[in-house]
Parts: C-alpha cells; sequence; structure tokens
C-alpha cells in the first residue's frame, strides 16, 4: 500500500494567518482527499481532490477557507486560510484509488494545529 | 447527506473481555471497512467487507456484513492491552462527480473508544 509523508506533524498558529499542509505519497495514486479530526471525535470529509480537475468540497467546506492544489498524481497541498480558533483541529490526508471498490484507505500522519 | 451511526462511544473492558462495536446505516452501503487508531497515532486500515452476510476473521477479531448492506459488527475475542485505540467503521457510499464518473466515497462512523483494563 502506499506511504504518505504528511508536513508539518503539528503547528500553533495566529489567527488570522493560513497554513498550508503537504503530502506527498510515493506512489501514483488517483484520488487523495483530506479530513478534519477533532481530538476524541471522528473523521470529517473536507474535500476530495483529482489530479487535474477542481477539488469537490462537502457541505459546511467552502474553497476560499479551505484551498487544495493537485499538481500532480503524488502530492497534494490543503491551506487553512484566515485561522480562527475553531480550526484547531488535527488535519489528515489520505489515498484512495479511483474506482467504485477500492481498498483500504492510507492516512497520512496527521497535522495538529493549534489556533491562538 | 449519508450517515454511518456507531455504537457503543465508549467501551471499559478488563483484559480478556470480549468486546463489539456496531455499525448502521439509513442507505444500503457499496461496502464497508474498518480502521484502528491508536491514542495519539492516525487510522490504520484493517478490512474492508463488501459481500452481503459476509464475515471475515483476523485472529482475535471478527468482521460481519448484514444481510441488506446497512450495518457491521466487529467483535473482539479475549481482549488484550494492545488492543486500545479507536475502532471507526467507514461506509462507502457512491456518487457520481460533475463529469459522471463514479466513485466511493467514505463516510466514517463515530468511533468506539475501547480501554482494556489489565
Amino acid at each position: 500500500s502506499a506511504v504518505i509523508s504528511q508536513k508539518p506533524s503539528r503547528d500553533i498558529c495566529q489567527r488570522g494567518t493560513s497554513l498550508t499542509i503537504q503530502c506527498q505519497v510515493d506512489s501514483q495514486v488517483t484520488m487523495m482527499f483530506w479530513y478534519r479530526q477533532q481530538p476524541g471525535q471522528s473523521l470529517t470529509l473536507i474535500a476530495t481532490a483529482n489530479q487535474g480537475s477542481e477539488a469537490t468540497y462537502e457541505s459546511g467546506f467552502v474553497i476560499d477557507k479551505f484551498p487544495i492544489s493537485r499538481p500532480n498524481l503524488t502530492f497534494s497541498t490543503l491551506t487553512v486560510s484566515n485561522m480562527s480558533p475553531e480550526d484547531s483541529s488535527i488535519y489528515l490526508c489520505s489515498t484512495g484509488q479511483g474506482g467504485l471498490f477500492n481498498y483500504g484507505y492510507t492516512f497520512g500522519s496527521g497535522t495538529r494545529l493549534t489556533v491562538v | 447527506g449519508q450517515q454511518v451511526m456507531q455504537i457503543p462511544q465508549y467501551q471499559h473492558v478488563q483484559e480478556g473481555e470480549d468486546f463489539t462495536t456496531y455499525c448502521n446505516s439509513s442507505t444500503t452501503l457499496s461496502n464497508i471497512q474498518w480502521y484502528k487508531q491508536r491514542p495519539g497515532g492516525h487510522p490504520v486500515f484493517l478490512i474492508q467487507l463488501v459481500k452481503s452476510g459476509e464475515v471475515k476473521k483476523q485472529k482475535r477479531l471478527t468482521f460481519q456484513f448484514g444481510e441488506a448492506k446497512k450495518n457491521s459488527s466487529l467483535h473482539i475475542t479475549a481482549t488484550q492491552t494492545t488492543d486500545v485505540g479507536t475502532y471507526f467503521c467507514a461506509g462507502r457510499f457512491l456518487f457520481r462527480d460533475a463529469g459522471g464518473t463514479s466513485y466511493g466515497k467514505l463516510t466514517f462512523g463515530q468511533g468506539t473508544i475501547l480501554t482494556v483494563h489489565p
């Protein structure tokens, strides 16, 4: 299965600033997903990122707040823009091969973001 | 939107006791996956169930998928301290993008936090 390198692993940021999270996959993957996870809570899908097309955002998430780039099949970034304390969370990227019956997702190690 | 309900939220057991977590969807799932997340870690894929009524085993773990493909369970026999963590089910729902291509998208349950007392 794919291996994902995610960075930074954690950061403490001032409100109003932006943070870009990077995920590098060791193989080409069609789809990448970005999740948010509050400590002790479930994973909430932010958006799906396909190479060469606009990311598809879930309800409650917008491109202006969470712009995503997917320049090639091994890399993606998520930016958390104009941060507020409510954005404090763990952000995770994951891979998913395209199609209907792909197997389990591989997750990056996560970025623990604290906004002060 | 699609939702997957998972219970219980917490489970505390003595080492050696059994443990079960349940997931339920209001709509039929394409398949269901199970993940384990250790404290401070990221979710790690355990298994995928695809067929109606499917049962799979991994050592002390038994996974079931309901006949209607709307519910699933994970059962751990004789828990050990290494089983500690949060267990998530994730139901796959099919959707089409703007170009008409079908994709599967995972919706995670709330997770069950398992603690095992030695």
